[in-house]
């Protein structure tokens, strides 16, 4: 799978709109971009995902450029529940159970 | 609740104990994982069951033994760990071809002592 790269931590405002960005430059045509976050102490859980169209669910919106080589995840009003690492993850779908890969992710704070 | 359930959500044991974990899903999933996450780190995968059987083992100590009765059910037996050792214990479960991921227990806060 491929390799992705975040910044380490980033900061928003309550209320704005927290764009996480997203590198995965070497990411091949089958793979699709997944994100998680993880609340401190908690399991990671699922956000979206997308391979090539940008994709919007009531969490959240994906936007993935048009080489695929990079991605942003923007959580369109952030709250204070939203402060969590947030971990993009580039994965094949091989139809059998595959190993999903976390990096460092990135620590998004929200403050009032 | 997210459907993968987890106990104990929080263990202390001593370097000589014998301990097991437990996790549980009702999803209709058919492959199960584990992982640890000690502090400040990323999470590292362990094991992976696919039907029931262990398909990957990311050289993970001997003192670490998974186990999967089922496809519902899978376990962690720990036996004289070190302190080094002490991390979360997350079990994850997916759907061969479901795209939508893992679903992710809410983890064991493990101490060893």
């Amino acid at each position: 799978d491929a390799k992705t790269t975040q910044p380490p931590s980033m900061d928003c405002a309550e209320g704005r709109a927290a764009n996480l960005p997203c590198n995965h430059s070497t990411i091949s045509g089958n793979e699709y971009v997944y994100w998680y976050r993880q609340i401190h102490s908690q399991g990671p859980q699922y956000i979206i995902h997308g391979l090539k169209n940008n994709e919007t669910n009531e969490m959240a919106s994906l936007i993935i450029t048009e080489d695929r080589k990079s991605s942003t995840l923007i959580l369109p009003h952030a709250t204070l529940r939203d402060t969590a690492v947030y971990y993009c993850i580039v994965r094949s779908d091989t139809g059998t159970a595959s190993k999903l890969t976390f990096g460092t992710g990135t620590r998004l704070q929200v403050t009032l | 609740e997210t459907g993968v359930t987890q106990t104990p959500r929080h263990l202390v044991m001593g370097m000589t104990n014998k301990k097991s974990l437990k996790c549980e899903q009702h999803l209709g999933h058919n492959a199960m994982y584990w992982y640890k996450q000690s502090a400040k780190k990323p999470l590292e995968l362990m094991f992976v069951y696919s039907l029931e059987e262990r398909v990957e083992n990311n050289s993970v100590p001997s003192r670490f033994s998974p186990e999967c009765p089922n496809s519902s059910h899978l376990f962690l037996h720990l036996h004289t760990l070190q302190p080094e050792d002490s991390a979360l214990y997350l079990c994850a479960s997916s759907r061969f071809g479901q795209l939508y991921g893992y679903t992710f227990g809410s983890g064991t806060r493990l101490t060893v002592v």
